[in-house]
């Protein structure tokens, strides 16, 4: 069985400051997909990022970095110098193989006060 | 481009009625699914695709029916509506085998249940 787990529900920071969203997956699978997704208070989901299960280098965009650990079966989004625009719910998901179903953490609200 | 779209935004449903969630996507991707999303529970699947004339279940399949005559509409429908149902519903699509970006998600339904 597949299973995501974001055990922080809640987050609040002062602008500024760096935050890390944690993830820890379960699968048996050796071939898996991650993804963080984004949902701002409109409403909609926004894809952030897919890393596959046979590449662990860390990915960096912008503001946001990746740390994908296979050992720890965790894959953590740090937002760096978090601005007033990151505050949204943010979602880690799970996907066996390539046949698409995806399995959602609960979602974490992360709160950036200005 | 029109990507996924989902109609109504929003519905207020009393209990016993039936409706059909409208779901199409522009993009020819094979899979298409439906989320719901609740407080504190994340998204769960509800019932999915992977081509005209396949459906299946998710994790949530009970009080809800799908049918898939065309790639491009997949449409979701309760058939004896009941406040239990009252949540946030999305519509996903992607290619089957998995595609680089992941889900497509359409703006969301609303629904209330009284």
């Amino acid at each position: 069985a597949q299973k995501v787990t974001q055990a922080q529900t809640e987050i609040s920071v002062v602008e500024k400051e760096d935050v890390t969203l944690d993830c820890v997956y379960e699968t048996r699978d050796t071939t898996y997909y991650l993804f963080w997704y984004k949902q701002p208070p409109s409403g909609e989901l926004v894809f952030l990022i897919r890393r596959n299960s046979f590449d662990e280098q860390n990915e960096i965009s912008g503001r946001y970095s990746w740390n994908f650990q296979k050992s720890t079966s965790s894959f953590n989004f740090t937002i760096t110098a978090s601005q007033v625009v990151d505050s949204a719910v943010y979602f880690c998901a799970l996907m066996r193989g390539a046949n698409s179903k995806l399995t959602f953490g609960k979602g974490i609200t992360l709160s950036v006060r200005p | 481009n029109a990507g996924v779209t989902q109609t109504p935004k929003f519905q207020v449903l009393k209990t016993g009625q039936s409706m059909t969630l409208q779901c199409a996507q522009d993009m020819n991707h094979e899979y298409m699914s439906w989320y719901r999303q609740d407080p504190g529970m994340g998204l769960r699947l509800i019932h999915y695709s992977v081509g005209a004339g396949i459906t299946d279940q998710g994790e949530v399949p009970n009080g809800y029916n799908v049918s898939r005559s065309t790639t491009e509409d997949f449409p979701l429908r309760l058939l004896s509506a009941a406040p239990s149902q009252t949540s946030v519903y999305f519509c996903a699509s992607s290619y089957f085998p998995l595609g680089v970006y992941g889900y497509t998600f359409g703006s969301g339904t609303r629904l209330t249940v009284v």
